[in-house]
């Protein structure tokens, strides 16, 4: 069975730092891109970071850009992304996400996890 | 940065009904567009990929058309599970990927 499975969420102050994890099996981790995505309480959801099978290659949205970093391990199938400045604003469901094909890595996200809360609060 | 725009915002049908959700990019993504469904308290689910191929494991009653800038996602006759809110995506000139606001269709 292909799973992802999210781990790191919790309370954190602003301009702390908090590092997810996604733990990945049922699937050749290291061929495919991964994905971070977030949805805000009550909100939509929205991309945040994307980084290819070898992790040589990574993109981020602005609203992260230079405070998420995203990196993988692919001895041992998971994902991470070392959050840090983090702001009120950023409390939200984050969701891993994985890329449907192997060729391309902005594909579809066929396979989700099942989120982890991070709250940032005083 | 390229913008989806979905409507309606909310949509209210009854079972067995025919549901019709319009997703619009503000400039072409050609036909790199994604839609999913989520459900409360669950991860979002693919459903449609590249505009009209319907995901692994996803029921003939959804479909999936459109190219360019403007898309529609058909649930042909409504089934008590499809109630939930659904999401358009782009994956073309990227970064970013871009989701659209979402549409809810609730039972009515």
């Amino acid at each position: 069975e292909v799973r992802l499975v999210e781990s790191g969420g919790g309370l954190v102050q602003p301009g702390g730092s908090l590092r997810l994890s996604c733990a990945a099996s049922g699937f050749t981790f290291r061929s495919y891109a991964m994905n971070w995505v977030r949805q805000a309480p009550g909100k939509g959801l929205e991309w945040l970071s994307t980084i290819n099978g070898s992790g040589g290659g990574t993109n981020y949205a602005d609203s992260v850009k230079g405070r998420f970093t995203i990196s993988r391990d692919n001895s041992e199938n998971t994902l991470y992304v070392q959050m840090s400045s983090l702001r009120v604003e950023d409390t939200a469901i984050y969701y891993c996400a994985k890329t449907m094909s192997t060729r391309f890595w902005d594909d579809a996200f066929d396979i989700w996890g099942q989120g982890t809360v991070v709250t940032v609060s005083s | 940065e390229i913008v989806l725009t979905q409507s309606p915002a909310t949509l209210s049908l009854s079972p067995g009904e025919r549901a019709t959700l319009s997703c619009r990019a503000s400039q072409s993504v050609s036909r790199y567009l994604a839609w999913y469904q989520q459900k409360p308290g669950q991860a979002p689910r693919l459903l449609i990929y590249d505009a009209s191929n319907r995901a692994t494991g996803i029921p003939a009653r959804f479909s999936g058309s459109g190219s360019g800038t403007d898309f529609t996602l058909t649930i042909s006759s409504l089934e008590p599970e499809d109630f939930a809110v659904y999401y358009c995506q782009q994956r073309s000139n990227w970064p970013p990927i871009t989701f659209g606001q979402g549409t809810r269709l609730e039972i009515k």
